[in-house]
């Protein structure tokens, strides 16, 4: 089961900015690194945020994240049509000694 | 260029081992450990567990524990990472990715049906 909690769908128009939030605990954010996963219906996922605010070669600037005690966000600026997918957080869980992926947020641009 | 290449497309009855490869190569970009995450149909993400790709040292989900085989063979500069599945359900019905990294820039294989039905 999962132990991050989102909120299971985002929209905007385009143009528009979009946060999703991803909520732990003690044992998962607060000591830990966050990540965050784009994924498109029937491919494999694509790391777009890696420690709480680094974005990969190739990932644009209008996505960037942060992180604030055991909760974490993703913020979409600008939002196009082609940002239209899953996005999901994951931390490394300490008491758990495993990853833990947050639920899951569909983003929809209307 | 690192590429993680998976078999194919498993249908297995309940209760018959299931058991899926991801051959890597190129540079370790990633880390050393190979990591496994499943989607069942319409659901999130789950990571399963990892293994070293030196050491064969592995983690494993907590839900997994008792019934999933991580296990590594090296040739040269190709590793091959082995998951196993055991007693499997319909439940374990799933895509099944290897990845070189969660929590950093990697790679993804491009994932394996996995379906348990009677």
């Amino acid at each position: 089961q999962s132990v991050l909690t989102q909120p299971p769908s985002a929209s905007g128009t385009p143009g528009q900015r979009v946060t999703i939030s991803c909520s732990g605990s003690s044992s998962n954010m607060r000591s830990n690194t966050v990540n965050w996963y784009q994924q498109f219906p029937g491919t494999a996922p694509k790391l777009l945020i890696y420690s709480n605010n680094q974005r990969p070669s190739g990932v644009p600037d209008r996505f960037s994240g942060s992180k604030s005690g055991t909760s974490a966000s993703l913020a979409i600026s600008g939002l196009q049509s082609e940002d239209e997918a899953d996005y999901y957080c994951v931390a490394w869980d300490d008491s758990l000694t495993a990853y833990v992926f947050g639920t899951g947020t569909k983003v929809t641009v209307l | 260029q690192v590429q993680l290449v998976q078999s194919g497309a498993e249908v297995k009855k309940p209760g018959a081992s299931v058991k899926v490869s991801c051959k890597t190569s190129g540079s370790t970009v990633g880390g050393l450990y190979i990591h496994w995450v499943r989607q069942a149909p319409g659901q999130g993400l789950e990571w399963m567990g990892r293994i070293n790709r030196n050491s064969g040292g592995t983690n494993y989900g907590q839900k997994f524990q008792g019934r999933i085989i991580m296990t590594v063979t090296t040739d040269t500069s190709i590793s091959t990472v082995y998951m196993e599945l055991t007693r499997p359900t319909t439940d374990d019905t799933a895509t099944y990715y290897c990845a070189s990294s969660i929590g950093d820039p990697g790679f993804w294989g491009q994932g394996t049906q996995v379906t348990v039905s009677s």
